[in-house]
């Protein structure tokens, strides 16, 4: 089955202490991509690659890392979480193709930091 | 800065149509997507828009004008499954690379 895998979905945690969302999809994807969501603020793009070992800042990094040492895999860091990264995060991929742009989500980590 | 407007709620009735408006301000325009999600859920692709013009998929309908930086998402014969958030998503093109700005969402309640 085609899917964008993440983990793990629930993860409380205290300020500081570092933590490690994975990302992996099946689909022979170029592009992957972070996104946080937060109400009332839609869907912001935090990281995002366009393949192995190229990753861009989008419009939220401050406090990520990323890296994408394979296609399928695309972990996002948090060196020290701070409350303000309490946020639902969804990690996305999709081809990079001129006439189609379908970005597969998956099914999202709840953070809390305290 | 770059920003894309959307209502924030919308509410019709079962079988209706009702459309969902999308403007934005971006540099590097490449295209306009949308996306559906029900609560607790992640968000699912609808349509993509690169030209001006109409899109067609079963009841929805996503068409652009890329010179009144102006799209909608058009669904018809409204369902009670049809209650979700919409989101409009531009896709930009600077520098070699596509980035995405997702607008904040538009709210459908479907009534009886």
């Amino acid at each position: 089955e085609a899917q964008v895998t993440q983990n793990p979905r629930y993860l409380i945690t205290v300020t500081g202490k570092k933590l490690t969302v994975t990302c992996s999809q099946n689909m022979n994807h170029e592009y992957m991509s972070w996104y946080r969501q937060d109400p009332g603020l839609g869907l912001r793009q935090i990281y995002y690659s366009m393949n192995v070992e190229v990753t861009d800042k989008g419009d939220v990094p401050e406090g990520y890392k990323v890296s994408r040492k394979e296609k399928r895999n695309f972990p996002l860091i948090l060196e020290s979480p701070s409350p303000n990264q309490t946020s639902l995060y969804f990690c996305a991929s999709s081809y990079i193709q001129r006439d189609k742009d379908e970005q597969f989500f998956g099914p999202g980590t709840r953070l809390t930091v305290l | 800065g770059q920003s894309l407007e959307q209502p924030s709620e919308v509410t019709a009735v079962e079988g209706a149509i009702v459309q969902i408006n999308c403007t934005y301000q971006t540099s590097g325009f490449y295209g306009l997507s949308w996306y559906q999600q029900h609560d607790g859920g992640a968000p699912t692709f609808l349509s993509y828009n690169a030209l001006d013009g109409l899109e067609e998929t079963g009841r929805f309908s996503s068409f652009l004008s890329r010179s009144d930086s102006y799209g909608y998402l058009l669904l018809q014969e409204l369902q009670m499954k049809d209650s979700a958030s919409y989101f409009c998503a531009v896709r930009s093109f600077t520098s070699g690379t596509y980035k995405y700005i997702f607008g904040t969402g538009t709210r459908l309640k479907v009534l009886a």
